[in-house]
């Protein structure tokens, strides 16, 4: 367990909604990760955030958004969805902006 | 960040040894190379990392050419727990706009076998 938590863990749903996935960080941890992994793309680093603010972004779509709350916990917001966003959608942290990121256990995103 | 290029694949018998390689001819004075793994679609897991210098944890060591060109992690009694993807990275070690980000590739899918 590594203290990092994430629900659901699985959703399934259909072309065109909007789901909200979310992200409990170890505790102490004030950065906050999004990681994609399909079986085209690998995994991926979507975006980051430091204490309630985006840090970094990598290969995010339009479509989707994240923020993190005064509590550190973190949603990561996927709209439209298109058959290709079924993935693995990792959350990870880390101490600081620059500290070691330790991975949750993953949502499971099957869009039908 | 420098490309990494790992085997797709490696075999290893239970309580051997595990030596898996990776290149990073490109990689700067300035970066780390850091170890995960990931077991069947669980979240990645952090290994070990180092920058020049070799370095051993309760679960690996890692092993830097002195060029810097090349490392091994060796796992010194591999168990069928550790059959995963194991991922070699390269990371900045004064990170800039692009964040704290890893950049994962293919790994090196290890089969430890009985």
């Amino acid at each position: 367990d590594s203290g990092v938590t994430q629900t659901p863990k699985h959703l399934i749903t259909a072309t065109g909604q909007r789901v909200t996935l979310r992200c409990s960080p170890r505790s102490g941890d004030l950065s906050v990760y999004w990681y994609q992994q399909s079986l085209d793309q690998g995994l991926q680093f979507l975006i980051q955030y430091y204490n309630g603010e985006e840090r970094a972004k990598g290969n995010i779509l339009e479509r989707f958004s994240a923020q993190q709350f005064p509590d550190l916990h973190s949603e990561l917001n996927l709209s439209s969805l298109e058959l290709g966003d079924s993935a693995l959608y990792f959350c990870a942290s880390s101490v600081s902006a620059s500290g070691d990121a330790v991975f949750g256990p993953g949502t499971r995103l099957t869009v039908l | 960040d420098a490309k990494t290029t790992q085997p797709p694949s490696m075999d290893c018998a239970e309580g051997r040894a595990a030596n898996l390689p990776c290149n990073h001819s490109t990689i700067s004075g300035n970066e780390y190379v850091y170890w995960y793994r990931q077991i069947h679609s669980q979240g990645p897991q952090y290994i070990i990392h180092g920058l020049k210098n070799n370095e051993t944890n309760e679960m690996a060591s890692l092993i830097i050419t002195e060029d810097r060109k090349s490392s091994t992690l060796i796992l010194p009694h591999a168990t069928l727990r550790d059959t995963a993807v194991y991922y070699c990275i390269v990371r900045p070690r004064i990170l800039t706009g692009g964040g704290n980000k890893l950049t994962f590739g293919t790994g090196t899918q290890l089969k430890v076998e009985l």
